[in-house]
C-alpha cells in the first residue's frame, strides 16, 4: 500500500528557534500534500495544501510566515515553523495524495512537536 | 463548504458488544465520506470510503458504515468490538473538486471497550 513517512516523529526545540518536518511519500507520487496540526484530544485542522512547484494555499488563520511549506518534488513536502514558541506545541500530521487521484489521501504518522 | 458533525465525542461499550458510531454531514454537492480510525500517538489510518453506487460500505476490521443521502448520515457500526478496537474515529467528508479537493474532519469519537 502507499506509504508516507514523516521526519522526525518527535523533536523538541527551545523557544525562538526553527524546526524542520518532513513530509515523503514512500511508493507513489504525490502531486498534492497537506499539513493538519492536530491539539491534544481533538480533530485534525486542516493547515495548508501544498502542490508540487508552486506555493502552498493556506487555511484562514494560518500565518504564512510562521508555518513555511515547500513541496520541490512529488515526493517530499517540508513544514518549517519558524520562531516557535510554546503555543506551536503539538502533534503535526501530513498526507499525501496520489497522482492521478481526486480524493486519496494517506496519512504520515505525525510529529510531535514540544517547544519549551 | 462541506462540514461533518459528530454527535458522540465518547462511545464506552463492553467487549464483544455492537456498536454504533454517528456522524452527520452538511454539503450543498455531492461529496466523498470517509471513516478514519487513529491509535495513540499515531497516524491516520483509512477504516472505509464512500464515493458512490451501493450505500453500505465495508471496510477493515469488520466495520462498515451506511450512506444515507435523505438523513445525510454515514453511520460506522461493528456487530461486535474487541478490546483493539479502542482508539479515536473520525468521520471526513471531501467534496470532488479535482485534486485539490480537501478532507475535512470531524471532532471525532472515542471509543473505549471494556472487558
Amino acid at each position: 500500500g502507499a506509504v508516507v513517512s514523516q521526519h522526525p516523529s518527535r523533536v523538541i526545540c527551545k523557544s525562538g528557534t526553527s524546526v524542520k518536518i518532513e513530509c515523503r511519500s514512500l511508493d507513489f507520487q504525490a502531486t498534492t500534500m497537506f499539513w493538519y496540526r492536530q491539539f491534544p484530544k481533538q480533530s485534525l485542522m486542516l493547515m495548508a495544501t501544498s502542490n508540487e512547484g508552486s506555493k502552498a494555499t493556506y487555511e484562514q488563520g494560518v500565518e504564512k510566515d510562521k508555518f513555511l511549506i515547500n513541496h520541490a518534488s512529488l515526493t517530499l513536502s517540508t513544514l518549517t515553523v519558524t520562531s516557535a514558541h510554546p503555543e506551536d506545541s503539538s502533534f503535526y500530521i501530513c498526507s499525501a495524495r496520489p497522482q492521478g487521484s481526486r480524493y486519496e489521501q494517506y496519512f504520515g504518522p505525525g510529529t510531535r512537536l514540544t517547544v519549551t | 463548504a462541506q462540514s461533518v458533525t459528530q454527535l458522540d465525542s465518547q462511545v464506552p461499550v463492553f467487549e464483544e458488544a455492537p456498536v454504533e458510531l454517528r456522524c452527520n454531514y452538511s454539503s450543498s454537492v455531492s461529496v466523498y465520506l470517509f471513516w478514519y480510525v487513529q491509535y495513540p500517538n499515531q497516524g491516520l489510518q483509512l477504516l472505509l470510503k464512500y464515493l458512490s453506487g451501493s450505500t453500505l460500505v465495508k471496510g477493515i476490521n469488520g466495520f462498515e458504515a451506511e450512506f444515507n443521502k435523505s438523513q445525510t448520515s454515514f453511520h460506522l457500526r461493528k456487530p461486535s468490538v474487541h478490546i483493539s478496537d479502542t482508539a479515536e474515529y473520525f468521520c471526513a467528508v471531501s467534496a470532488p473538486s479535482g485534486s485539490a479537493s480537501k478532507i475535512i474532519f470531524g471532532s471525532g469519537t472515542r471509543l473505549s471497550i471494556r472487558p
